[in-house]
């Protein structure tokens, strides 16, 4: 079946606009998590989604940044006023739901603030 | 605070040989770890995971280990393949029922 998409693959801004990264779940999850991954580094948990429960923002650096989830199922990331160093990869999971931990990948957002 | 971390940031095997991967964790509320596999330009893939009421758990030519003794995590892989290569990461659950905290990585090269 149908993995995790996201779009686009790759962005390029620059410093100061703002940026909607996309997140389609694989169909029947409930569960959704953004990630931001640096060169060479690991995983950076950004914000969960469960069903139609308050999000847990935990993980956003700043006021800069904000996402939705529309309809239990797409998801969108917003950057506000970009700057160089929120240049990453952006990478979106989902789950079955809260509990079962296996988190399925899309492909990731490679975000370049110039 | 509490952290995932690796032993090796990089590992390098001839294609064939065995593979170990490690990782150290830290907190010990963790009840389940998970192993991720990320090639170039792709988002991480599940390999295996764990739970902490098992020592040892296999998989098709992977096999986890699990040390609650002293936090340690390995992932063994039988007979490297050059489609081995890649970016390892363990996670750890630490304690929520939901969120995974990750390791930095370990990049696996395989030689032909």
């Amino acid at each position: 079946g149908a993995g995790v998409s996201q779009s686009p693959s790759n962005k390029v801004t620059e410093k100061g606009k703002d940026v909607e990264l996309r997140c389609d779940p694989i169909s029947g999850h409930t569960a959704l998590y953004w990630y931001r991954q640096s060169l060479g580094q690991g995983l950076e948990f950004l914000i969960y989604f469960q069903g139609n429960s308050a999000p847990d923002k935990s993980g956003l650096p700043s006021d800069r940044f904000s996402a939705e989830r529309t309809g239990g199922s797409v998801s969108t990331l917003t950057i506000q006023r970009t700057q160089q160093e929120d240049s990453a990869v952006y990478l979106c999971a989902s789950s079955l739901y809260r509990g079962r931990y296996e988190q399925y990948f899309g492909p990731g957002t490679r975000l370049t603030v110039t | 605070g509490e952290s995932v971390g690796l032993h090796l940031p990089t590992l390098s095997v001839q294609e064939g040989d065995n593979s170990i991967i490690n990782c150290a964790y830290s907190n010990s509320a963790s009840d389940y770890f998970i192993w991720y596999k990320q090639e170039s330009g792709k988002g991480p893939q599940f390999i295996i995971d764990i739970r902490s009421n098992m020592d040892k758990r296999q998989g098709q030519r992977v096999t986890v280990l699990l040390n609650k003794t002293v936090k340690h995590l390995s992932l063994q892989i039988a007979a490297t393949q050059p489609g081995d290569s890649a970016v390892y990461f363990c996670a750890e659950s630490g304690g929520s029922n939901y969120k995974l905290t990750f390791g930095k990585g370990t990049l696996l090269t395989v030689n032909p």
